[in-house]
């Protein structure tokens, strides 16, 4: 069964670095997001990406975020320059081929410790 | 009014009860809902869909009420691999945002 993956899994950096998450979505899926969630709290969107351009961005999404699909495989998060409250996990997923194909599937995610 | 919002729980419930979750939205548009299920530190799976009043899978059954804006989630004979976080989950935006609910966490002891 295709599945989302992300790389890494587990990435500490230091307060002020920046950091790229790495997503592959499924094959062939269109639609993809970015989520986060911090431990004990819930899972919150970030962005949606679709046709080489952001639909949507939540309020979470500021001047430090960015996205990429530099290929045509991967979709990557990138976070210029990391603050403590940035450690959270971070849930790549990917949705269906037509608009009317609304089922997300999430990637493992990367926990993300800021130090 | 939270967006989503489920109680908490834990549920502790011994194997083979019947166990059912709610969940309220405050979003009337809105016309699909998701349940899903994450375990520790894991990413959220899907479980159900609900698009219409409600649908049943083996021993899970999800329901929707669309006046009183609540879903909820029904599990017969619960299994120790139940024991999970359920999430209640509400696309917007035309299904490109999903809002999630702080999660029902179940426990299913033997």
């Amino acid at each position: 069964e295709p599945e989302v993956t992300q790389t890494p899994s587990h990435q500490v950096t230091q307060m002020g670095q920046e950091v790229i998450l790495r997503c592959v979505p499924i094959s062939n899926h269109l639609y993809f997001y970015w989520y986060r969630q911090i431990l004990g709290q819930k899972v919150e969107f970030l962005v949606s990406f679709y046709n080489n351009e952001i639909s949507e961005k939540s309020e979470i999404f500021d001047d430090q975020f960015s996205v990429e699909r530099p290929d045509g495989s991967n979709f990557t998060l990138k976070i210029r320059s990391t603050k403590l409250e940035d450690s959270a996990m971070y849930f790549c997923a990917s949705r269906g081929r037509t608009p009317s194909t609304d089922t997300q599937y999430f990637g493992p995610g990367t926990r993300l410790t800021v130090l | 009014r939270k967006e989503v919002e489920q109680d908490p729980g834990p549920f502790n419930v011994p194997e083979g009860a019947t166990v059912a979750f709610n969940c309220t939205y405050s979003n009337s548009a809105s016309q699909s809902f998701f349940w899903y299920r994450q375990d520790c530190r894991k990413e959220p799976k899907l479980l159900m869909s609900v698009y219409s009043s409600g649908n049943e899978d083996g021993r899970f059954t999800a329901q929707l009420n669309r006046a009183s804006q609540y879903i909820s989630l029904l599990i017969r004979d619960s299994k120790l691999s139940d024991s999970a976080t359920y999430l209640c989950v509400v696309p917007l935006n035309a299904g490109n945002m999903l809002t999630f609910g702080g999660g029902t966490r179940l426990m299913v002891k033997p």
